[in-house]
């Protein structure tokens, strides 16, 4: 069972703090690894996509990668209320397929 | 422009109707997707279609038939459905199948199952 784990949460931040989401995988040749946001009611949206070890960072959003430790995170800088969503790390291990955490709900509180 | 398009937005209907939901998307990609999320849950995977062409059916019920009339277009058929069939279905599309292709999805459409 090709597996991605993540924390329910929910996780708690003040505004302006760093807020870290943790993701792990169990399936060691999956290449791409993304996170998307999801508000209550909505669809997912991409906010990050990486393939490589180490951080690609994209405004307040950094991806990190390590795949010998089979890790992915994101961190939010100066976490805002908007960014209050449920953040689903995903991974794809091939074939077409995604397979989904059950995501992380963040609450940033003003 | 990443836009994929669903209608209906919304869709109640009986065990005995047949009902379709469309899916659109005008940015040339050649893999499209259904999804299924029920709440407080990921999405799961149903159906792919690669250069419209089947290529994962994720062993789901036949009462869903999914058809790709075009590179641009994804039904997917509704019949016969049973009240835990109420999920949000989402549509998403990538530029081909390969695995670091990403995943753009609609909007989708919450259905209810009476």
């Amino acid at each position: 069972q090709k597996e991605v784990e993540q924390n329910s949460g929910p996780l708690s931040v003040p505004e302006g703090a760093i807020a870290s989401l943790n993701c792990t995988y169990s399936d060691r040749v999956s290449q791409s690894f993304f996170w998307y946001r999801q508000y209550s009611g909505k669809s997912p949206e991409l906010i990050m996509s990486i393939y490589s070890n180490g951080d690609k960072e994209d405004g307040r959003f950094t991806a990190q990668l390590n795949k010998a430790s089979q890790y992915v995170s994101l961190l939010i800088r100066d976490s805002q209320p908007s960014d209050s969503a449920t953040y689903l790390c995903a991974v794809n291990p091939g074939f077409q397929k995604l397979v989904f955490g059950t995501g992380t709900r963040l609450l940033v509180s003003p | 422009d990443t836009e994929v398009t669903q209608t209906p937005k919304h869709l109640v209907m009986g065990m005995t109707n047949k009902k379709s939901l469309k899916c659109e998307q005008h940015m040339g990609h050649r893999a499209m997707y259904w999804y299924k999320q029920k709440a407080k849950k990921p999405p799961e995977l149903m159906f792919v279609y690669s250069y419209e062409k089947l290529s994962i059916n994720e062993s789901v019920p036949s009462r869903f038939s999914p058809e790709c009339p075009n590179s641009s277009l994804l039904n997917l058929h509704l019949h016969a459905l049973q009240p835990e069939d109420s999920a949000l279905y989402l549509c998403a599309s990538s530029q081909g199948g390969d695995a670091s292709a990403t995943q753009y999805f609609g909007p989708g459409t919450r259905l209810l199952v009476l």
